[in-house]
């Protein structure tokens, strides 16, 4: 089945602790992204990578980190610096010319 | 910076009436736009972009550049169209924004 896959669904993480997120897409994508999806916020960008072995901060990276060593994978990292990390993420991939494809998303729960 | 914004949290309109998303944006360059929907238990999607000028189930969105708008419109709203709508802006450096989303609710 190809596409976007994030694992886990769901994630429980006690405070205080990281805790990484997958994403990987079989789609030959060159551009990924993380988003975080609040209610009645959308979807907020965290982190976008175009190419390998390169990324970019969005408009709320603090307290997350990103790694793109492989074109089929972006694990995003949140960190323990991350005030209120209780969420749901997103990963998206994206061709250069066309839409972007989604995930079915994370569920982090900090308890 | 660049900014996408739908003013309208929640949207309902009763079956078969015109419907109208409004979405708004700012960028100096020139973007490429998006709607993308979110139904019930279902992964965000593309539903429209503005380069292809596509219907897509009904719903049109034309660019106008003059008032930095994108809203996105369809003539008879369905029960089956109430989702969650989002429009999106990709600049020239592949960053992908979105807007706050409206939800849509079409009642019987």
């Amino acid at each position: 089945d190809g596409g976007i896959t994030q694992s886990p669904k769901y994630l429980f993480r006690k405070e205080g602790q990281n805790v990484t997120l997958s994403c990987e897409q079989n789609l030959n994508h060159d551009a990924m992204y993380w988003y975080r999806q609040d209610p009645g916020q959308g979807l907020r960008l965290i982190y976008y990578s175009q190419i390998v072995n390169d990324f970019q901060k969005g408009d709320i990276a603090e307290g997350y980190s990103v790694s793109r060593e492989k074109k089929e994978s972006f694990p995003l990292t949140v960190t323990s610096a991350q005030k209120n990390p209780t969420a749901f993420y997103l990963c998206a991939s994206r061709p250069r010319s066309t839409e972007a494809f989604f995930g079915q998303g994370t569920r982090l729960t900090v308890v | 910076a660049q900014r996408v914004t739908q003013p309208e949290k929640l949207l309902s309109v009763f079956k078969g009436a015109p419907v109208e998303l409004k979405c708004n944006y700012s960028y100096s360059g020139s973007p490429e736009l998006f709607w993308y929907v979110q139904y019930s238990r279902q992964r965000l999607q593309l539903l429209l972009r503005h380069i292809s000028r596509e219907s897509i189930k009904g719903f049109t969105a034309d660019l106008n550049k003059g008032e930095t708008s994108f809203h996105l419109k369809k003539p008879f709203a369905q029960e089956e169209d109430s989702a969650m709508y989002y429009c999106a802006l990709i600049d020239s450096s592949y960053k992908l924004i979105f807007g706050s989303g409206t939800r849509l609710l079409v009642r019987p």
